[in-house]
C-alpha cells in the first residue's frame, strides 16, 4: 500500500489549493478514505472522509463549507479542494486509508497559508 | 463531538521498563455493529503516524509484541511491556465510531 500526497504549498489567506493523493497497492474503490492534518508542533486533527464510491462525505466543522473531498476511482486518486483558506489551515495534510480502522498514511504535504 | 482524553501527556521512561498510556472517551465507542473502533498510532519524530493497534486490542502486522491494547466502552489503555529506544515518539488514540472522528491530544514518550 502506498499513498502519495501532492499539491501543497504557500497560499495567501482567502486563496485556494487542491491536494491530491495517489493510491496504489490495493483496490482503491473498495475503501473509504480520509484526510487528517497536523498543524506545526500540534496534534492530529481529522478533516474529512468519504465512502469508496464517493457518494457520502463527512467534514469537520472547522472546514465545512470551505473544503470538498472527492475521488476518481479510475485514477486511484483522492482529492481535497481547499477554498477560502485561513492561517489556521496551515498544516501537514495526510491522506489515510479507511475511516474507522484508519490504517495506512501517506507522507503528508505541507500547506502554508500566509500573506 | 466525542472528546478523547489521554494521560499522561508526557511519559519519561527508563529503557527496559514498562509504560502505560490511558485514553478515555466522552461517549462509549461501541458501535451498533458490535465493533469498538479505537485505534492507537505512533508518530516518531519527523515521520507520518503509524497504526499500532486497531479495534482496541488487535496488533498490526510488524508491530512488536511488547505493544498491547486493552479496554472497552470509554476506557482504553496502550501498554509497552519493555520500552526500547525506538519507541520514542508521540502516541495518539483515535475513535472511528462516531462522526466527527477525534484524536487524543497525544502522549510524548521519552527516555529518561
Amino acid at each position: 500500500v502506498q499513498l502519495l500526497e501532492s499539491g501543497g504549498g504557500l497560499e495567501q489567506p482567502g486563496g485556494s489549493l487542491r491536494l491530491s493523493c495517489a493510491a496504489s497497492g490495493f483496490t482503491f474503490r473498495n475503501y473509504g478514505m480520509s484526510w487528517v492534518r497536523q498543524a506545526p508542533g500540534k496534534g492530529l486533527e481529522w478533516v474529512s472522509s468519504l465512502t469508496g464510491s464517493g457518494a457520502t462525505t463527512y467534514y469537520a466543522d472547522s472546514v465545512k463549507g470551505r473544503f470538498t473531498i472527492s475521488r476518481d476511482n479510475s485514477k486511484n486518486t483522492l482529492y481535497l479542494q481547499m477554498n477560502s483558506l485561513r492561517a489556521e489551515d496551515t498544516a501537514v495534510y495526510y491522506c489515510a486509508r479507511d475511516w474507522n480502522d484508519v490504517d495506512y498514511w501517506g507522507q503528508g504535504t505541507l500547506v502554508t497559508v500566509s500573506s | 463531538d466525542v472528546v478523547m482524553t489521554q494521560s499522561p501527556l508526557s511519559l519519561p521512561v527508563t529503557l527496559g521498563q514498562p509504560a502505560s498510556i490511558s485514553c478515555r472517551s466522552s461517549q462509549s465507542l461501541l458501535s451498533s455493529d458490535g465493533n469498538t473502533f479505537l485505534n492507537w498510532f505512533q508518530q516518531r519524530p519527523g515521520q507520518s503516524p503509524r497504526r499500532l493497534i486497531y479495534r482496541v486490542s488487535n496488533r498490526d502486522s510488524g508491530v512488536p509484541d511488547r505493544f498491547s491494547g486493552s479496554g472497552s466502552g470509554t476506557d482504553f489503555t496502550l501498554k509497552i511491556s519493555r520500552v526500547e529506544a525506538e519507541d520514542v515518539g508521540v502516541y495518539y488514540c483515535m475513535q472511528g465510531t462516531h462522526w466527527p472522528r477525534t484524536f487524543g491530544q497525544g502522549t510524548r514518550v521519552e527516555i529518561k
